[in-house]
């Protein structure tokens, strides 16, 4: 149980490219999503906590304009990467959560974007 | 003081071995508790999750956790070379909006 499909898993594109990022819950309805960036060999960032129904909040320093979230039901959260840079090229990772507020997060296989 | 503190390895441990990962908190009002592997290029995977006191086993891993010293502990028995990943604390606090503090991991490497 608590499978979290995430895709696509590789992305290469050219700067200015929008990008957008699906993270599905296939057998639990998810409360709340989050979304992390990793670059190689730091730490998981968490960029955004995501609640069905309502605007995702945000960490400080990232733009909420340049990577939008849609949570628009309980399967389904999407990551927008709007006008790519090389700068975001990065190992995006969503993760989703079951009910109350004690369960493990699950996380989905992430997203390798690349971006020319 | 960083709020989830692991020494950030590589611990080498000879296969067959207990490896034992250690992780502090800050935070006394420290709730729920996890441990996470992660493989290189990979995204992170749920090992274990502790709420109480204690110990908690499955397989061959085990949790401890005593929230008196606010520590978190994770043994592996019997490694295998295969356990060689990051292992990942995480933290979650009563106020987090259900976000997880995490800690930076352990780079654990099992020497055949």
């Amino acid at each position: 149980g608590a499978v979290v499909s995430q895709h696509p898993s590789w992305v290469i594109c050219k700067s200015g490219t929008s990008v957008k990022i699906e993270c599905r819950s296939l057998d639990f309805q998810a409360t709340t999503m989050f979304w992390y960036r990793q670059f190689p060999k730091q730490s998981l960032m968490l960029m955004a906590t995501s609640n069905e129904g309502s605007k995702a909040t945000y960490e400080q320093g990232v733009e909420k304009d340049k990577f939008l979230i849609n949570h628009a039901s309980l399967t389904l959260s999407t990551l927008t990467v709007t006008s790519a840079h090389p700068e975001d090229s990065s190992f995006y990772i969503c993760s989703a959560q079951l009910g109350s507020s004690n369960q493990p997060q699950h996380f989905g296989d992430g997203t390798r974007l690349s971006i020319l | 003081q960083k709020e989830v503190e692991q020494n950030s390895g590589p611990l080498s441990v000879p296969e067959g071995a207990i490896a034992s990962l250690n992780c502090t908190y800050s935070d006394r009002g420290s709730q729920s508790f996890f441990w996470y592997r992660q493989y290189s290029g990979k995204s992170p995977e749920l090992i274990m999750s502790i709420y109480s006191n204690g110990d908690k086993e499955d397989g061959r891993f085990t949790a401890q956790l005593n929230k008196a010293s606010q520590y978190v502990s994770l043994l592996i028995r019997d490694s295998q070379p295969s356990d060689s990943a990051t292992y990942l604390c995480a933290v979650q606090k009563m106020d987090s909006n259900y976000q997880l503090i995490w800690g930076a991991g352990t780079k654990l490497i099992i020497k055949p």
